[in-house]
């Protein structure tokens, strides 16, 4: 299972966009990269998932360099309400159970 | 539609006592899994089911946790001889065969004083 490295904590304010940036170096071919967030005293929900390049939804954006050893999620104009705990998990999508959550970043949002 | 529901929502018991956790995935998920998640932490894989039998129990942590799910839906989780550090929120997530997601129960804080 690949292991992902991200930042323990993020600060920003309402209106700025914020990139959490996930490294995984030991990502195997056959790997996707999923985002989830989760709110206090609510479980995890999913936000994105991409293979390369970019991907977006409604939600949010996935940048995904072309040696995948790294991802970038990134949330336009933030408001308040995404202060929440990010979590970057890879992981073979066609195997059930190939992923792992890690300690996720803690992003607080400031007025 | 329905979420994934976990019942009861809070669980106080006492050193050494037997608890039941119940999780009701949603209709038509055949992939359920349990996750243990103490503060500060992210959630702690424990267990996948896949239908009925467990095609991964090796994130339970001794073996007084088991769980079960005889009939391909709703799961029990049940930890014997409960001891103050498995004190912790119980997560439950369910997913669709061939989905990218799992969607995740509001969990159980189960507290053993």
């Amino acid at each position: 299972l690949a292991k992902t490295t991200q930042p323990i904590s993020m600060d920003s304010y309402e209106g700025q966009e914020v990139n959490i940036t996930c490294s995984h170096n030991n990502i195997a071919t056959n790997d996707y990269i999923t985002w989830y967030q989760q709110f206090p005293s609510q479980g995890p929900r999913f936000i994105i998932q991409g293979y390369k390049t970019k991907v977006t939804n409604e939600v949010a954006s996935l940048f995904i360099p072309a040696d995948r050893k790294s991802s970038t999620l990134s949330l336009p104009r933030v408001s308040l309400s995404d202060t929440a705990v990010y979590y970057c998990l890879v992981g073979d999508r066609n195997n059930n159970n190939d992923m792992r959550f890690g300690a996720g970043t803690r992003l607080t949002v400031k007025p | 539609g329905a979420g994934v529901s976990q019942t009861p929502s809070n669980k106080v018991t006492e050193k050494g006592k037997y608890v039941e956790l119940r999780c009701d995935p949603i209709s038509g998920h055949t992939a359920l899994y349990w996750y243990r998640q103490s503060l500060g932490q992210g959630p702690e894989f424990l267990i996948y089911f896949q239908g009925t039998g467990a095609a991964d129990d090796s994130g339970l942590p001794n073996d007084r946790f088991f769980a079960v799910r005889p009939e391909g839906s709703v799961s029990t989780l049940k930890i014997q001889r409960t001891e103050r550090g498995d004190s912790a929120v119980y997560l439950c997530a369910s997913r669709l065969a061939g989905g990218n997601e799992q969607f995740f129960g509001p969990g159980t804080r189960l507290t053993v004083l």
